[in-house]
């Protein structure tokens, strides 16, 4: 069956960085887009990334755009979320999620969801 | 940018109608989806494409469109139904969610 399942979560400091990793089975990386979607505690939803499923695009939100690199190795079936530069406000449970269709680019909404791992940045 | 608009709140008894609205200027040419979170939880994928259901959700959920506003309706509400509600929509290159709805059934 298909299951993701996220780390690297932890507390960092202010301006420092993280990669968070997101471990894909029941399914090749290859067929699907992914995501990452954040949520800042007490708060919504918040898209961050995407990654094509040929990983020819990268989509990012103004919010993270320049700060954060999403990435992928199909040997692992693993997808990755480079944070850099952080900020408090980027303090959120991260879930990454597949994209609902297959060889897509990423807008078909999400149909798969790791449980997600917990980023605290403090000063 | 894009943005969606939830009523923050819905309430209503157990055995009753809940409907969550979701409007967005684009919607008219562009799928909704909705999400399902209860707490401490990932979100759950409930309706997809405005009115699809997935086959593991029950049939008191359902999905409709018209115009600019989309609406999720679960239909004889159970207090396990009880959650934050999300819709989802894409804009050009943007990819949103509301802002949530958090539906309470007591």
């Amino acid at each position: 069956q298909v299951q993701l399942v996220e780390s690297g979560g932890g507390v960092v400091q202010t301006g420092r960085s993280l990669r968070l990793s997101c471990a894909a089975s029941g399914f090749s990386l290859s067929n699907y887009a992914l995501h990452w979607v954040r949520q800042a505690p007490g708060k919504g939803l918040e898209w961050a990334a995407a990654l094509s499923f040929d990983a020819s695009n990268e989509y990012y939100a103004d919010s993270v755009k320049g700060r954060f690199s999403i990435s992928r190795d199909t040997s692992k079936n693993t997808l990755y979320l480079q944070m850099n530069s952080l900020r408090a406000e980027d303090t959120a449970v991260y879930y990454c999620a597949r994209d609902r269709l297959p060889r897509r680019d990423g807008y078909n909404g999400f149909d798969y969801w790791g449980q997600g791992a917990l980023v605290t940045v403090s000063s | 940018s894009y943005e969606l608009t939830q009523p923050p709140s819905v309430s209503v008894s157990p055995g009753e109608t809940a409907r969550i609205t979701c409007s967005g200027d684009a919607l008219e040419t562009t799928y909704v989806h909705w999400y399902q979170q209860k707490s401490g939880q990932a979100p759950v994928l409930v309706i997809y494409e405005d009115t699809k259901r997935p086959s593991v959700i029950p049939e008191r959920f359902s999905g409709s469109s018209s115009g600019t506003m989309a609406t999720l309706t679960i239909s004889g509400a159970h207090v396990e139904d009880e959650a934050d509600y999300y819709c989802y929509s894409t804009h050009r290159t943007s990819r949103v969610f509301g802002r949530g709805t958090r539906l309470s059934v007591l």
